[in-house]
């Protein structure tokens, strides 16, 4: 399982584009990568999934460069209600163990 | 409304005791995957299971246990209960090949006293 690197916590205001970059440099050539997000007291909720180049969908956009060494979740115009905590995770979507790490606490202000 | 449900949504117990948490699977996913979530801790993955099968283990205590139905709905064991188990516990399902897509459940809050 490749390790993930993400910053701990970011800050934004309503409405700003917030970029969330994970650093995965051990990645493998069968490994995707998935972001969650989860809220207080909530399950994390699936985001989005990518291998390379860039997926877009109607929450978020994540960003793959050639080298596929990070990936940058992209939230557009962000509101108050996207303060949540932000997981990045790598691995074979045919795999079984998932781990979460301590994930980006993403925190929006009026 | 992800499609997973639990049951208890909360549980208080006493420290020595057994609680069994219940977890029923999107329609048609086969993996369940259960997760335990403290304040401390992050969110630990437990144990998945395919079809009934065990697959892979994470970081499960000796006094917990898992197992999956023939109906698919899983149930986590949790006895000899003790103050640190007190957490969120997270069930989540997902299809065969999609174990990075899971649909998480609302979670059964245990607390130990």
């Amino acid at each position: 399982l490749a390790k993930t690197t993400q910053p701990i916590s970011m800050d934004s205001y309503e409405g700003q584009e917030v970029n969330i970059t994970c650093s995965h440099n051990n990645i493998a050539t069968n490994d995707y990568i998935t972001w969650y997000q989860q809220f207080p007291s909530q399950g994390p909720r699936f985001i989005i999934q990518g291998y390379k180049t860039k997926v877009t969908n109607e929450v978020a956009s994540l960003f793959i460069p050639a080298d596929r060494k990070s990936s940058t979740l992209s939230l557009p115009r962000v509101s108050l209600s996207d303060t949540a905590v932000y997981y990045c995770l790598v691995g074979e979507t045919g795999g079984f163990k998932t781990i979460f790490g301590a994930g980006t606490r993403l925190f929006v202000k009026a | 409304d992800s499609g997973v449900t639990q049951t208890p949504k909360h549980l208080i117990t006493a420290t020595g005791q057994r609680v069994t948490l219940r977890c029923s699977p999107r329609s048609g996913d086969l993996s369940v995957y259960w997760y335990q979530q403290s304040l401390d801790q992050g969110l630990q993955f437990l144990i998945q299971y395919y079809n009934g099968e065990e697959r892979a283990k994470g970081n499960i205590l000796e006094r917990f246990s898992a197992q999956q139905f023939p109906d698919l709905h899983s149930e986590l064991n949790l006895s000899s209960l003790e103050l640190g188990d007190s957490a969120l516990y997270f069930c989540a399902s997902s299809e065969w090949g999609q174990a990075y897509e899971q649909y998480f459940g609302p979670g059964t809050r245990l607390t130990v006293t």
